[in-house]
């Protein structure tokens, strides 16, 4: 059984400020890890991946991620907001890459000008 | 690549009245599909797994006569919802992945808006 535990639903930051999104995870299996962004009304993209290989992973727009198996944490990072992260993250979890997806409960990132 | 697209983006209906929403994968073929049900402000729950040409998996809780899963093309699934009703208003997210190692992951579409009166 897998889950997935985002730590705080709404983030606000400074625009220029970091950004520290917060997951943990529950897995039974080694896990595939994956962050998406939302933004209203529109479906998931897919900002960036964990499949075992280099536990930091880079991604899109300036985000990335570390995978510490001993934390059973997979948090996102950007080191500078800007006004179009503005979104919700969502912090996912599966047991192979084209397997169903767990989802957390998702954070909303607010900037702040 | 990996493009998948949902029709419509957004359906309003009487209570009572069955709606079809169409997932497509436009430039692969997706052996697997998703359908993830999405209420305001809240995360994604999955409802079923579909593969090409089988019965769809449904997820505990969801009920299959109510939400009929078609996936009878390796670029379409469609999810009916049968006699739907105020409370099945939501947002529906299908994704699709395939066996081929380059879009072994899932994709997603864009989402439709249901709304039922």
């Amino acid at each position: 059984a897998q889950s997935v535990t985002q730590l705080g639903s709404h983030v606000s930051v400074s625009e220029g400020a970091l950004v520290l999104l917060r997951c943990n995870y529950s897995s039974s299996v080694p896990p595939y890890l994956f962050w998406y962004v939302q933004y209203p009304n529109q479906g998931l993209q897919l900002l960036l991946k964990y499949t075992s290989a280099a536990t930091l992973v880079k991604g899109i727009n300036g985000f990335e991620a570390e995978f510490k198996k001993s934390e059973t944490s997979f948090h996102l990072t950007k080191p500078s907001a800007h006004m179009s992260d503005a979104a919700e993250y969502f912090c996912a979890v599966s047991g192979a890459l084209a397997q169903k997806l767990v989802f957390g409960q998702g954070t909303r990132l607010t900037i702040n000008p | 690549g990996a493009v998948v697209s949902q029709h419509p983006s957004w359906v309003i209906c009487k209570s009572g009245t069955s709606v079809k929403i169409e997932c497509r994968s436009l430039d692969f073929q997706a052996t697997t599909m998703f359908w993830y049900r999405q209420f305001p402000k809240q995360s994604l729950m999955l409802m079923a797994t579909s593969n090409e040409g089988s019965k769809a998996t449904y997820e505990q809780g969801v009920e299959k006569d109510k939400f009929l899963i078609n996936h009878a093309s390796l670029t379409l699934s469609t999810l009916t919802v049968t006699s739907a009703h105020p409370e099945d208003s939501s947002f529906y997210i299908c994704s699709a992945s395939s066996d081929q190692s380059s879009y072994n992951e899932q994709f997603f579409g864009p989402g439709t808006r249901l709304t039922v009166l």
